[in-house]
């Protein structure tokens, strides 16, 4: 079974924390993608990836950084925690959208 | 652009009862039509999809979607729900050859 894994379920992090997410698949497709997910506005992209080093900046980027060293994993970082990047946070990866994302089980990240 | 707009944010129903989720987009071109469940604490899994060929598509779990293209809809359908189809419900857009822009969710509870 395919499978995009994330490394940690739950996490809590104080204010100014530089913090890592990690996102690895197994399914060798070449895009990846962080959302961040917020009750009634649903998914919002903060980076996607198509290629090893290669990123692009989604709609919410802002205090995030990206970083695909390898073409399964993406990790996602949070340069300087803040109160407002609480959320729960989806990596997904595809071979093109017509086939559809997969999706990791989440982090829900805590900022105090 | 593209935009995804779910019209219920929340919806009730009784076990055994049917169920609609309501999903409009907005683009000028052809696009790819999706929707994705996510079971509480989970990632989303994909429920069905849109490509081509016949409007009326079926899915996993007993949903089924209908294309429309004069009315720019895509709802979700199903004829009778269990307790375990609680869950919120995601319709989404392809963008372009890599990414997918996701409605706001519709929040299902079925009661018994």
């Amino acid at each position: 079974d395919v499978k995009v894994t994330q490394s940690s379920r739950y996490l809590v992090k104080r204010t100014g924390e530089k913090v890592f997410l990690e996102c690895v698949q197994d399914m060798d497709h070449e895009n990846m993608f962080w959302y961040r997910q917020d009750p009634g506005l649903g998914l919002r992209l903060i980076y996607f990836s198509y290629d090893v080093k290669m990123k692009e900046k989604g709609d919410i980027p802002e205090g995030y950084s990206v970083s695909r060293e390898k073409k399964e994993r993406f990790s996602l970082i949070l340069e300087s925690a803040s109160t407002n990047q609480t959320s729960m946070y989806l990596c997904a990866s595809s071979l093109a959208s017509y086939y559809g994302y997969t999706f990791g089980s989440g982090t829900r990240l805590t900022v105090v | 652009a593209q935009s995804v707009t779910q019209l219920d944010s929340q919806v009730p129903v009784f076990e055994e009862a049917p169920v609609e989720l309501r999903c409009n987009y907005s683009s000028s071109v052809s696009v790819y039509l999706f929707w994705y469940v996510q079971y509480p604490n989970q990632g989303l899994q994909l429920l069905l999809k849109y490509l081509s060929g016949s409007t009326l598509v079926k899915g996993i779990n007993g949903f089924e979607a209908e294309f429309n293209k004069s009315q720019t809809s895509f709802h979700l359908r199903k004829p009778s729900v269990h307790i375990s189809d609680t869950a919120e419900y995601f319709c989404a857009v392809s963008m372009d050859d890599y990414k997918l822009s996701f409605g706001a969710g519709t929040t299902v509870t079925v009661r018994a």
